[in-house]
């Protein structure tokens, strides 16, 4: 079984690119959600999907976008890309949002 | 606001106790999470309260205090593998997770 994956794990771009993120979870999780780490701060929620068909603004959503088409993936865009988007971002899902969430193994993205 | 604290670093040594404190103040309480979460890699779950008092799993536990907004994660016959940061999550009113910055625990020999 996979659980969770990421993809890619590592990507480098110029600002004012766009970009998506992927995540793909086998687990049949209902919700899923996308987390940023920085140095020094805690994870921090970007937008997160209760069950396929929705989406909500978590604390720090501006400049991303998200989609849940379907159970098992829930992709990330950035529209035009800037430097504070440096980070590691983190996919994760959880049976509801009351479980304990199992993480991806997150994708580094540099914008220069 | 709502806030998450704990140590930023620790030192212990191999084979001794540690215990990493979090304290926290949110709106509203729905449990507390402890992840382990290794140098370059995902966290991974390793405990959850929700009423208070000590749950002991393996050399790991964990203890709530909710009328003081804190808990503690206890690690016990520390291993070179535990060196990792550990992070203190709490389930606010929304289900939704607040998480502390981590706390990074080096182990020495």
């Amino acid at each position: 079984t996979a659980g969770i994956t990421q993809a890619p794990t590592s990507q480098i771009l110029a600002a004012g690119r766009s970009m998506t993120l992927r995540c793909t979870q086998d687990m049949r999780h209902n919700a899923m959600y996308w987390y940023r780490q920085d140095l020094g701060l805690g994870l921090r929620l970007i937008h997160y999907s209760n069950t396929a068909g929705t989406t909500g603004k978590g604390e720090v959503p501006d400049g991303y976008s998200v989609s849940r088409a379907n159970t098992d993936d829930f992709p990330l865009t950035l529209a035009s890309a800037v430097p504070s988007q440096t980070s590691v971002y983190f996919c994760a899902s959880s049976v509801g949002s009351s479980n304990e969430q199992f993480f991806g193994p997150g994708t580094r993205l540099t914008v220069l | 606001g709502q806030n998450i604290d704990q140590p930023t670093e620790m030192t212990a040594t191999e084979g001794a106790i540690v215990q990493i404190n979090c304290t926290y103040q949110t709106s509203g309480f729905n449990g507390l999470f402890w992840y382990q979460q290794h140098a370059g890699e995902a966290p991974t779950f390793l405990s959850y309260n929700v009423l208070d008092g000590l749950e002991e799993k393996g050399r790991f536990s964990s203890f709530l205090s909710r009328s003081k907004g804190y808990s503690y994660l206890l690690l016990k016959e520390l291993q070179m593998k535990d060196s990792a940061s550990y992070l203190c999550a709490v389930r606010d009113s929304n289900y939704q997770l607040i998480w502390g910055a981590g706390t990074k625990l080096i182990i020495k020999p």
